[in-house]
């Protein structure tokens, strides 16, 4: 079954630094999802992207985050200057895109991103 | 705005036991509900989910009834076993979108079985 795949597993930065994780969404899959979870904390949305460009995005989604889909199937998340509290585990997603259908995400593995 | 709440972990349960996690949600219209699971060091995977009121979702032995009068989504299995040692999380989406509407997530409750 195709799957939705997140490199790396495991980023570690110093604060300050910029960051860009990566994701590679289901091939026929039109519409694509960052989400994070602080530990212990719930999931949370960042931002939908369709049709190369932001469908939503949340509060958290500030100036320092921007999506991005350079060539077709991958699809990045780029923090610009990483604080402390993004630390998280940032999982990718996506989903056909039926109208109506409201199908579900397929999630990837999840980078945990360690700002230090 | 949406929001999803799920009785608080951890639960530890032995092999075979009866398994209910409690999912209660806020939200306008209609949304769809769903249970993610994930398993250690997993994403999370669709479980089952219900897209109107009175559906029931079912999949691997796991249940869930759309409670629409009691806004309500809990999480049943009639035994578990030590495999479905994960986390699962209930989750809603928005009403009347199209798919590609955010999802609301809860908490998170860690499931332990033990043998």
């Amino acid at each position: 079954e195709p799957e939705v795949t997140q490199t790396p597993s495991h980023q570690v930065t110093q604060m300050g630094q910029e960051v860009i994780l990566r994701c590679v969404p289901i091939s026929n899959h039109l519409y694509f999802y960052w989400y994070r979870q602080i530990l212990g904390q719930k999931v949370e949305f960042l931002v939908s992207f369709y049709n190369n460009e932001i469908s939503e995005k949340s509060e958290i989604f500030d100036d320092q985050f921007s999506v991005e889909r350079p060539d077709g199937s991958n699809f990045t998340l780029k923090i610009r200057s990483t604080k402390l509290e993004d630390s998280a585990m940032y999982f990718c997603a996506s989903t056909p895109g039926i109208r109506g259908g409201n199908s579900p995400l397929h999630f990837g593995n999840g980078t945990r991103l360690t700002v230090t | 705005g949406n929001s999803v709440t799920q009785m608080e972990g951890p639960v530890t349960l032995s092999e075979e036991a009866f398994l209910t996690i409690n999912c209660t949600y806020t939200a306008t219209g209609y949304p769809s509900l769903f249970w993610y699971v994930q398993y250690p060091g997993e994403g999370l995977q669709l479980l089952l989910k219900a897209t109107k009121a009175d559906d029931k979702g079912s999949n691997k032995g796991f249940e869930a009834t759309y409670r629409k009068e009691t806004t309500s989504f809990h999480l049943e299995k009639g035994s578990v076993q030590v495999s479905d040692s994960a986390v699962y999380f209930c989750a809603l989406s928005g009403a009347g979108e199209t798919s590609g509407s955010r999802l609301t997530f809860g908490e998170g409750t860690q499931l332990t079985v033990n043998p």
